[in-house]
């Protein structure tokens, strides 16, 4: 079984300022796929950034990029120049792509970012 | 992205009614659905994997006969909480699986059940 852990709860951030949310995650398996989503207040869940495991170049979305070191399993997010909108909470996710369950989301527990004014 | 709608978006309940819930693809066919659960401030915990024309498969401790799914077609599943409880009481997620967009789910806008 995919565990998933995030182990910041909350954090917060200073509006255009730079933070970054971590995200480790333990598996057995060797393709897999990796996600970032949002859920804002109103609770619709929107996908942040995907990274596939056998790519090693990081994956980007203009702000949003993450840092992926598949040795170490670990998967952070880093979110530049913070917006007030960028408030809300964060899941590390992971999705097997092969076997039994796979496609499945394995989430974290969350990390509720605010970004200050 | 591809659009996933749910209906109701809200619904109160007496204990021991029934209630359904739908969740439709708007513009893709989703031949997998996910129904998911989530308690105040907490993650999303998945109660079942949804295939079109097949039975649902239940997570660990899911009662398959309180949460009856049904996944008639390519863009409809259906959840619905039997002789509902106060502790069924929660904010229910599905997201379908749409294979051509590099196996990502997309997630409907949510239900939140109050059983009173």
């Amino acid at each position: 079984a995919q565990t998933v852990t995030q182990s910041q709860p909350e954090m917060s951030v200073q509006e255009a300022e730079t933070v970054t949310l971590s995200c480790t995650y333990d598996t057995s398996e060797n393709n897999y796929y990796l996600f970032w989503y949002k859920q804002p207040p109103s609770r619709q869940m929107i996908l942040v950034i995907r990274q596939e495991a056998y790519k090693q170049q990081n994956a980007t979305e203009n702000r949003f990029s993450v840092n992926f070191q598949k040795a170490a399993k670990s998967f952070s997010l880093k979110i530049s120049d913070s917006q007030l909108g960028d408030t809300a909470m964060y899941f590390c996710a992971f999705m097997k792509s092969s076997g039994a369950g796979s496609y499945q989301l394995t989430f974290g527990k969350g990390t509720k970012l605010s970004v200050i004014p | 992205g591809a659009v996933v709608s749910q209906h109701p978006s809200r619904v109160i309940c007496k204990s021991g009614t029934s209630v359904k819930i739908e969740c439709r693809s708007l513009d893709f066919q989703a031949t997998t659905m996910f129904w998911y659960r989530q308690f105040p401030k907490q993650s999303l915990m998945l109660m079942a994997t949804s295939n079109e024309g097949s039975k649902a498969t239940y997570e660990q401790g899911v009662e398959k006969d309180k949460f009856l799914i049904n996944h008639a077609s390519l863009t409809l599943s259906t959840l619905t909480v039997t002789s509902a409880h106060p502790e069924d009481s929660s904010f229910y997620i599905c997201s379908g699986l749409a294979a051509l967009s590099y196996n990502e789910q997309f997630f409907g806008p949510g239900t939140r059940l109050t059983v009173l």
